[in-house]
């Protein structure tokens, strides 16, 4: 059964950079033709889709988050991460970590992480 | 990016329909058969109901549909339940340019 699973600080300071991990057990990300996912949810608010990366190298970026995100593969430890740079109070909200069956359609969550942005 | 157009709330009564509009452009819901449908309860993560437009994965109760007329989607959820009550959400895929889109969220509300 495939899981994912999120890490990374709950707490960053304004202006600075958000830092997260996704692991993936029990499948491959270096395999399949999925685009892996970092998804996000202000807290009482909607989904918002941050980033996807498929394993041919292709990675596509929320075009209003682009200036300030980065996602990085490790295949060796089966991860897949997100940097997200100079973060303001409006970047607080859980952050998921997915996996889609076809495009747009996320299958497999992680359980998501509440990264909370402090001035 | 904006956001795929859903209605706030929705509502319906045990056992009737109810029909959660989702609508995009010729750019994403209408031009490509990727739209899908998730429900979330409070404090929980997203759960996959539909994709490909019609689509429902293994588990899904077929009390839980998907259409697609242009460039507006629909999901529908007959034989309402309690436990029905939750938010959901559509996403579409948008081509290189804007590879997801989700909508809103509709809260449902089971009277």
């Amino acid at each position: 059964q495939l899981q994912l699973l999120e890490s990374g600080p709950g707490l960053v300071k304004s202006s600075e950079t958000l830092s997260l991990t996704c692991t993936v057990s029990g499948g491959s990300i270096s395999s399949g033709n999925y685009y892996w996912a970092w998804i996000r949810q202000p807290p009482g608010k909607g989904l918002e889709w941050i980033a996807s990366y498929h394993y041919s190298g292709n990675i596509f970026y929320n075009p209003s988050l682009k200036s300030r995100v980065t996602l990085s593969v490790d295949t060796s430890k089966n991860q897949f991460s997100l940097k997200l740079t100079s973060v303001t109070a409006s970047d607080t909200a859980v952050y998921y970590c997915a996996r889609p069956i076809v495009a747009a359609g996320f299958e497999y969550w992680g359980q998501g992480t509440l990264v909370t942005v402090s001035s | 990016q904006s956001a795929l157009a859903q209605p706030p709330s929705a509502s319906g009564s045990p056992g009737q329909s109810v029909t959660i509009s989702c609508t995009g452009t010729s750019s994403d819901v209408g031009g490509y058969n990727y739209v899908s449908w998730y429900q979330q309860y409070p404090g929980k993560g997203p759960k996959l109901l539909i994709y490909e437009v019609t689509q429902r994965p293994s588990g899904v109760p077929d009390r839980f549909s998907g259409s697609k007329s242009g460039n507006t989607a629909s999901l529908t959820v007959s034989g309402l339940q309690a436990e029905d009550e939750a938010n959901y959400y559509c996403s579409s895929y948008g081509g290189n340019n804007n590879f997801v889109i989700f909508g809103g969220g509709t809260k449902l509300t089971v009277l």
